[in-house]
């Protein structure tokens, strides 16, 4: 089956970066998405990788290296707002749902 | 953004009651999913649908069942709510399109916050 691995917490200042990682091991590989979810809220769609390398949103940068079975979350320029879970997430063997990590909570304080 | 509504948004029941949720689209996409949260747990996989009559099980399936007879709504019901299915209930959407850049995003619905007593 699918099993994800995330730190739980992650603590950071305002205008500093952050490097969330995620480990995985997956009968089939599809691609690592990752979700942001503020307290009370639903998850969001932050990032999609599919192949190795580096992919960049604005302050968001995702990053795949599938011979490492091995991802991350990279934020830069942390605000206060960015303090939220953040979840990876791996479709399951037969590519059709997603498999969520148990997710990291990010706390920013200034 | 997608329109996904999810209702009730709170529910307390006694245990040993039926209760069914409900999630309705309007985006006309394929697959519709019913995760549960629960502190420490994150994000798991009830049951999914592919299609109109279209369901599969997820991790944590035992306990509830789905239907889905119209491509726009999916429906979850506990058969007999028991104090462990208390959990938040989140509904999710997608359509992963075609190509080469196909979008595997979910968008989820607010969530139904479940209280069994």
């Amino acid at each position: 089956g699918q099993s994800l691995e995330q730190p739980s917490e992650v603590t950071a200042v305002e205008g500093a970066i952050v490097q969330m990682n995620c480990t995985y091991q997956t009968s089939g590989f599809y691609g690592l998405s990752w979700y942001q979810q503020h307290d009370g809220g639903a998850p969001t769609f932050l990032s999609y990788n599919a192949l190795d390398g580096l992919e960049e949103t604005g302050r968001f940068s995702s990053f795949l290296s599938r011979s490492d079975s091995y991802g991350y979350l990279l934020l830069q320029e942390l605000q206060m707002k960015d303090s939220a879970s953040y979840f990876c997430a791996v479709f399951n063997q037969a590519g059709t749902a997603l498999i969520f990590g148990k997710g990291t909570t990010l706390s920013v304080s200034s | 953004d997608a329109g996904i509504t999810q209702s009730p948004r709170h529910k307390v029941t006694e245990t040993g009651t039926p209760v069914t949720l409900r999630c309705h689209q309007t985006e006309n996409h394929r697959y519709m999913y019913w995760y549960r949260q629960d502190p420490g747990h994150g994000l798991r996989l009830i049951h999914y649908s592919y299609g109109v009559k279209d369901t599969d099980k997820g991790e944590v399936s035992d306990g509830y069942s789905v239907s889905r007879s119209k491509t726009e709504d999916f429906l979850l019901t506990l058969e007999s709510a028991t104090s462990s299915q208390t959990s938040v209930y989140f509904c999710a959407i997608s359509d992963p399109g075609t190509g080469a850049r196909a979008n595997y995003g979910y968008t989820f619905g607010s969530g139904t916050r479940l209280t069994v007593v």
